[in-house]
């Protein structure tokens, strides 16, 4: 079965400052991998994903992420902290495979506080 | 397009009854997966249906059960309710199959057990 840790349940940044939340993941063939953020009493919302292909991926609201096989990790940065960044981070590996359906592994979860 | 939503937001139940919880998916998603999300152990996957047929289960115990209809629309029943069953319950939807296909969730239901 495939796994992801996330390292550091909560992270604290200033605004403006660099945004940097770890994930390693550990899987048996080539992951998906994705990040989700969730929102206080909300569903989760995909930031981005990563299938095949370039090994940076963009997402929304200035998220990247970098796929990095042989450190088996996938971390989530932001240049710059917002204060409506704000929320629970969770990263997450396809646990399923391509045929298989789809079912996700996730992460414990990072807690991101953004101070002024 | 219309989001996946979940009904109801909140339910109190008492242990020993059971529940039914609701979920429409995006049209045209063929994929429901359900999950439970509590403090003490995350989110933690409990099954997905496709074309009205399971197709991954978690370790729950078979109290936990679900079905989809062929509208894609999919319930999920928890019976004798236990207060370790208290979680937001997420629904998610898929458009493909396979495993690289992101999922699409709902705002979720809070089940409280008194």
């Amino acid at each position: 079965a495939q796994s992801v840790t996330q390292l550091g349940s909560h992270v604290s940044v200033s605004e403006g400052a660099l945004v940097l939340l770890r994930c390693n993941y550990s899987s048996s063939v080539p992951p998906y991998l994705f990040w989700y953020v969730q929102y206080p009493n909300q569903g989760l919302q995909l930031l981005l994903k990563y299938t095949t292909g370039a090994t940076l991926v963009k997402g929304i609201n200035g998220f990247e992420a970098e796929f990095k096989k042989s450190e088996t990790s996938f971390h989530l940065t932001k240049p710059s902290a917002h204060m409506s960044d704000a929320a629970e981070y969770f990263c997450a590996v396809s646990d399923s495979g391509t045929g298989g359906g789809n079912k996700l592994t996730f992460g414990t979860g990072t807690q991101l506080k953004v101070e002024l | 397009k219309a989001g996946v939503t979940q009904t109801p937001r909140y339910l109190i139940k008492t242990r020993g009854q059971q529940v039914t919880l609701s979920c429409s998916p995006i049209s045209g998603h063929r994929s429901v997966s359900w999950y439970q999300q509590t403090p003490g152990q995350g989110l933690q996957f409990l099954f997905e249906y496709f074309s009205e047929t399971q197709r991954n289960k978690g370790n729950f115990p078979g109290r936990f059960s679900g079905r989809q209809f062929s509208n894609s629309r999919s319930e999920m029943n928890v019976s004798t309710l236990e207060l370790g069953d208290s979680a937001l319950y997420l629904c998610a939807s898929s458009g493909q199959e396979g495993g690289y296909s992101p999922l699409h969730f709902g705002n979720g239901t809070r089940l409280t057990v008194t």
